[in-house]
């Protein structure tokens, strides 16, 4: 079993959905969650970063962690053509190493 | 801020030689970088931490001696593949951790990534 399951999907939605991305892990000593967005040939770009259980909001992006089911949510509200990439969740504990989930390749179509 | 540069963005080199690969943090200093390699349509898969100042901590299956890794400042980390071949043909992306605070504790940046071509 990976410690970060993600979905590799494609998911596709049309301009202006809300968007759900989601990962689960299995390490119960992890307490640090990034979602990270990649576009083609590029470095991921920390797009949410989360300390422990909670919700964070910044602009159209939503991060929820739920550390009891280990869960990891993303939400993108009014998704955009432009939002278009790879989502990669990360998880880690004290020790520093990020430990990446498969990734979801999301495509809005206008 | 927390801009991670890395050079080249891509190389394509002849099987036996070697490749450097430099990856910079450019407006904060940075005492741990990590170096990553990603396969198309794959995840990134940690190869090794590099510390500022001492030895690089290699994953399991990682050849030390292939990929040689120095963190020579805060600010420079280099990844150098020796005697490639075709199989060491990847995307290679630089992280750099910004130690500034528990809340900051493993906030890692990561670079634009550098492709690799071995013929």
């Amino acid at each position: 079993q990976k410690e970060v399951e993600q979905d590799p999907g494609p998911l596709s939605v049309p301009e202006g959905a809300i968007v759900s991305l989601n990962c689960t892990y299995s390490n119960s000593a992890f307490q640090y969650f990034m979602w990270y967005r990649q576009y083609s040939r590029k470095g991921p770009e920390l797009l949410m970063y989360t300390y422990s259980s909670g919700n964070k909001e910044d602009g159209r992006f939503t991060a929820q962690v739920d550390k009891s089911s280990k869960y990891i949510s993303l939400f993108i509200r009014d998704s955009q053509p432009s939002d278009s990439a790879t989502y990669l969740c990360a998880s880690s504990g004290n020790t520093g190493k990020l430990i990446f989930g498969q990734g979801t390749t999301l495509q809005v179509k206008p | 801020g927390a801009v991670v540069s890395q050079h080249p963005s891509w190389v394509i080199c002849k099987s036996g030689t070697s490749v450097k690969i430099e990856c910079r943090s450019l407006d904060f200093q940075a005492t741990t970088m990590f170096w990553y390699r990603q396969f198309p349509k794959q995840s990134l898969m940690l190869m090794a931490t590099s510390n500022e100042g001492s030895k690089a901590t290699y994953e399991q299956g990682v050849e030390k001696d292939k990929f040689l890794i120095n963190h020579a400042s805060l600010t420079l980390s280099t990844l150098t593949v020796t005697s490639a071949h075709p199989e060491d043909s990847s995307f290679y992306i630089c992280s750099a951790r910004r130690a500034s605070g528990l809340a900051d504790y493993n906030e890692q940046f990561f670079g634009p990534g550098t492709r690799l071509t071995v013929l």
